[in-house]
């Protein structure tokens, strides 16, 4: 099976920070990495989709990139309402997560 | 509005079984595979299983393998997760998410709102 390896677990960061959460494959996936949001008390939610496609009515400042087997999600000005944990997902493997906190 | 509500959570003892429901609506059911995937408090999220769009091919995690079972009536737009032998390790908000694929990549585009199962005599 694919091993999925996040980091960091948790980020602590300011109000307009541009913010970046990594997730390592194991072997070579090519594009097919996905990443979540996910506030306290609600299911996920869809953010990027193949590396680096938004997810319709998500917002511009979420992004991501990356290819093989490193991958990058960068929030490029972080708002009060990106407080979540983040996940990146190949298939049925997520990764262990990135809870974001505001400092 | 794509929609997934799932139900059939509560409290269960180590051993016992439960019956989790999702029920879809917005989309059409059967032309998607489905999927659970749980979060034990406090936990991340693990995949649990699947279901192909005509229930005909299923998928299970190791850890449930022999214990729960997936189906899926398209008649009634319903997934389903029957589960057994229930551990305390079982214990965990289960959600059910619809499988799609755009470009290559497989994702769970819509999630329930998730059902939470407790294990505990």
């Amino acid at each position: 099976d694919i091993q999925m390896t996040q980091s960091p677990s948790s980020l602590s960061a300011s109000v307009g920070d541009r913010v970046t959460i990594t997730c390592q494959a194991s072997q070579d996936i090519s594009n097919y990495l996905n990443w979540y949001q996910q506030k306290p008390g609600k299911a996920p939610k869809l953010l990027i989709y193949d590396a680096s496609n938004l997810e319709t009515g998500v917002p511009s400042r979420f992004s991501g990139s990356g290819s093989g087997t490193d991958f990058t999600f960068t929030i490029s000005s972080l708002q009060p309402e990106d407080i979540a944990t983040y996940y990146c997902q190949q298939f049925r493997t997520f990764g262990q997560g990135t809870k974001l906190e505001i400092k | 509005e794509v929609q997934l509500v799932e139900s059939g959570g509560g409290l269960v003892q180590p051993g016992g079984s439960l019956r989790l429901s999702c029920a879809a609506s917005g989309f059409t059911f059967s032309s998607y595979a489905m999927h659970w995937v749980r979060q034990a408090p406090g936990k991340g999220l693990e995949y649990v299983s699947a279901i192909s769009s005509n229930g005909g091919s299923t998928y299970y995690a190791n850890s449930v393998k022999g214990r729960f079972t997936i189906s899926r009536d398209n008649s009634k737009n319903t997934l389903y997760l029957q589960m057994g032998s229930l551990r305390a390790e079982d214990m965990a908000v289960y959600y059910c998410a619809r499988g799609s694929f755009n470009r290559g990549a497989y994702y769970f585009d819509y999630w329930g709102q998730g059902t939470l199962v407790t294990v505990s005599s």
